[in-house]
């Protein structure tokens, strides 16, 4: 059974330019959450999406938005990107909203880099 | 906001011996409490949970609470070389997002 996947895995981008990242979650879950770690820091939670709808939003600017499609799958887009965007997205799904209170379980996250 | 603090170590131990890793939170409310593992260039991985005060053990892992005191903490029994790496701990926020501390990194030396 696959995890969570998260695609590309590596990825670099210059300032202003757009970025989209990929996630796929555990077959059955219905929710996604995506997290933004720089280097040294725990993750920073960005979004959590559930049955295509947006639950919660973190305190990241405008240029950072997502979606979920019907078979649950999400994008995370970030535009005009800015150097301190450089970091590792980290994806993770679970069964429902309420799924931070069980634990998630994370992909192996895409690492972006902004030249 | 739910801060969750950290020593960002690194912690450095023996092989063998016991690693004592400590977080912190700020929210009295706090009903849960999560540890993840982080080796270096991987993703978080959930390794233990805690919900009541007092000891969980799982393994060569225990996680203690003390919600009067406010914080909780990990204990690596017997610390293998493939456990260094960085924990983190984490709470609840707003029932749909997870507040990570910065996490510790844990050194275990042969």
């Amino acid at each position: 059974d696959a995890g969570v996947t998260q695609s590309p895995t590596h990825l670099i981008k210059t300032r202003g330019q757009h970025v989209t990242l990929r996630c796929s979650p555990i077959s059955g879950h219905k929710s996604v959450s995506w997290y933004q770690q720089v280097l040294g820091q725990g993750p920073q939670f960005i979004f959590q999406y559930y049955e295509k709808e947006e639950r919660g939003r973190g305190n990241f600017p405008d240029r950072f938005s997502a979606r979920q499609f019907p078979n649950y799958s999400s994008e995370l887009n970030v535009n005009a990107l800015l150097l301190g965007d450089s970091a590792l997205y980290l994806c993770a799904s679970s069964l429902g909203t309420s799924s931070p209170n069980y634990g998630y379980t994370f992909g192996s996250g895409t690492r972006l880099t902004v030249v | 906001q739910k801060e969750v603090e950290q020593n960002s170590g690194p912690l450095s131990v023996p092989e063998g011996a016991i690693a004592s890793l400590n977080c912190t939170y700020s929210d009295r409310g706090s009903q849960s409490f999560f540890w993840y593992r982080q080796y270096s260039g991987k993703s978080p991985e959930l390794i233990m949970f805690i919900y009541s005060n007092g000891d969980k053990e799982d393994g060569r892992f225990t996680a203690q609470l003390n919600k009067a005191s406010q914080y909780v903490s990990l204990l690596i029994r017997d610390s293998q070389p493939s456990d260094s790496a960085t924990y983190l701990c984490a709470v609840p926020n707003s029932g749909y997002a997870l507040n990570f501390g910065k996490g510790t990194s844990l050194l275990v030396t042969p």
